[in-house]
This record gives C-alpha cells, sequence and structure tokens, in this order.
C-alpha cells in the first residue's frame, strides 16, 4: 500500500525558512513522480512544486525562487524547502504521488493519488 | 491559465437524492484531462475520477463523471451520509495544474 506522512509544518515568521519532509513507503520515490498542494485554511487547493523521476522539477508562479522540491532516495523522502515565507503561505501542505497522463514532457500533466494527510505551515509575526 | 469555476458552491440535499456538480473550464481541456476529488472535513482530498469519467479503484459506482471540451460535471446517483463533502475538479490539460474552488454537498 502507498502510503506518504508529511512533518516538519509549524509557525515561522515573515521571511522565514521551513523545510517540509514526506515520508513514503510501498513504493520509491525515485521512481515516481511526486508533489506538493497546499490549501489555506478554509481554502481551495492549490499545486505547488513537482518531480519527475528523472529529476526535473516544476512550480506555481507563486512559489518560484522561493521554494525548492528534492528527494532523498537513500531516505525514501521527499522534501520542500520553503525561504522567504510570506502569510500568504500559510496553507495544509499535502504531498501526494503524481499519476502522469501519458509521456511527461515540459508540460506537466496527471492527478493526485495518493495524498498525505498534510501538515501545517503558519506564516505570522 | 486554465481558470475552473464549480457550481453551485454549495448543493443543500437529502440522502438519496441526486447530486450534479459542475466544473467549467475557461480554456478546453484537452483530451477530457480532468479528475474529480473527495474531500470530508479534516481529511486530505482522495480522487474519485480521473479522464473526466473513469472511476478510481475504490469509488462507488453511484460517482459517475462526464463532460468534454469546457464543461464537466460529476454525478452522484444517490446520496449517502458519506458523500456529504466538498468536490473539487482538477486540469491536467496544461500547466500550471489546476483546481476548482470546490462544491460543498451539505445535508438539507
Amino acid at each position: 500500500e502507498m502510503r506518504l506522512v508529511e512533518s516538519g509544518g509549524g509557525l515561522v515568521q515573515p521571511g522565514g525558512s521551513l523545510t517540509l519532509s514526506c515520508a513514503v513507503s510501498g513504493f520509491t520515490v525515485s521512481d515516481n513522480y511526486l508533489t506538493w498542494v497546499r490549501q489555506p485554511p478554509g481554502k481551495g487547493l492549490e499545486w505547488v512544486s513537482l518531480i519527475y523521476s528523472g529529476g526535473s522539477t516544476f512550480y506555481a508562479d507563486s512559489v518560484k525562487g522561493r521554494f525548492t522540491i528534492s528527494r532523498d532516495n537513500s531516505m525514501n523522502t521527499l522534501y520542500l524547502q520553503m525561504n522567504n515565507l510570506r502569510p500568504e503561505d500559510t496553507a495544509v501542505y499535502y504531498c501526494a504521488s503524481f499519476a502522469p497522463a501519458g509521456l511527461q514532457t515540459t508540460n506537466p500533466q496527471g492527478w493526485f493519488d495518493p495524498w498525505g494527510q498534510g501538515t501545517l505551515v503558519t506564516v505570522s509575526s | 491559465e486554465i481558470v475552473l469555476t464549480q457550481s453551485p458552491g454549495t448543493l443543500s440535499l437529502s440522502p438519496g437524492e441526486r447530486a450534479t456538480l459542475s466544473c467549467r473550464a475557461s480554456q478546453s481541456v484537452t483530451n477530457a484531462y480532468l479528475a474529480w476529488y473527495q474531500q470530508r472535513p479534516g481529511q486530505a482530498p482522495r480522487l474519485l475520477i480521473y479522464g473526466a469519467s473513469y472511476r478510481v479503484t475504490g469509488t462507488p459506482d453511484r460517482f459517475s463523471g462526464s463532460g468534454s471540451g469546457t464543461d464537466f460535471t460529476l454525478t452522484i446517483s444517490r446520496l449517502e451520509p458519506e458523500d456529504f463533502a466538498v468536490y473539487y475538479c482538477q486540469q491536467y490539460s496544461r500547466s500550471p495544474l489546476t483546481f476548482g474552488q470546490g462544491t460543498k454537498v451539505e445535508i438539507k
């Protein structure tokens, strides 16, 4: 069974940094596409970042240049390094497996399944 | 960016009734590259349907998806108590991947 468990959320001041982790079991991070999706409190879902099995990475414009997605194959863990955090980054962050719809290029096409339970990041002074 | 607009925002229905949820795209979603998710309170989203109409394993057959181009529909034929939740559509035709704002199905 594929399982994803996020950790690392918490309270951080504007301009600060935080690294989220997503421990994966039931499949290997190096052979799969993985993604981060966030949800501000009481609001909808926003795709944040994606990493291909080959290592290519993609970001939403709202986080480009501030967030970095990576993985540790030996730990079978996905990460999201978040720098220069803003109040609007406050959200529950979910990691999820990304199921590609076809041959993936520079235009990621696919859906998210399964999801982790999420970790809350609060950016506030 | 493809903007997805879901309607209605809230659907108030009774168990056993039929629910029809709409997802309209600002541009054509090619290849019917659209998915539907269910999110119960306090839980992560769960994939129900991909490719506009293909149920994933574990999705009850009372859930059905249809549509193409810019108009898509999720239908729940007879609402069960566990179906009262928020539903999101997501397009994967064009980057960035985007979601609709959600439709809440609540008990009337």
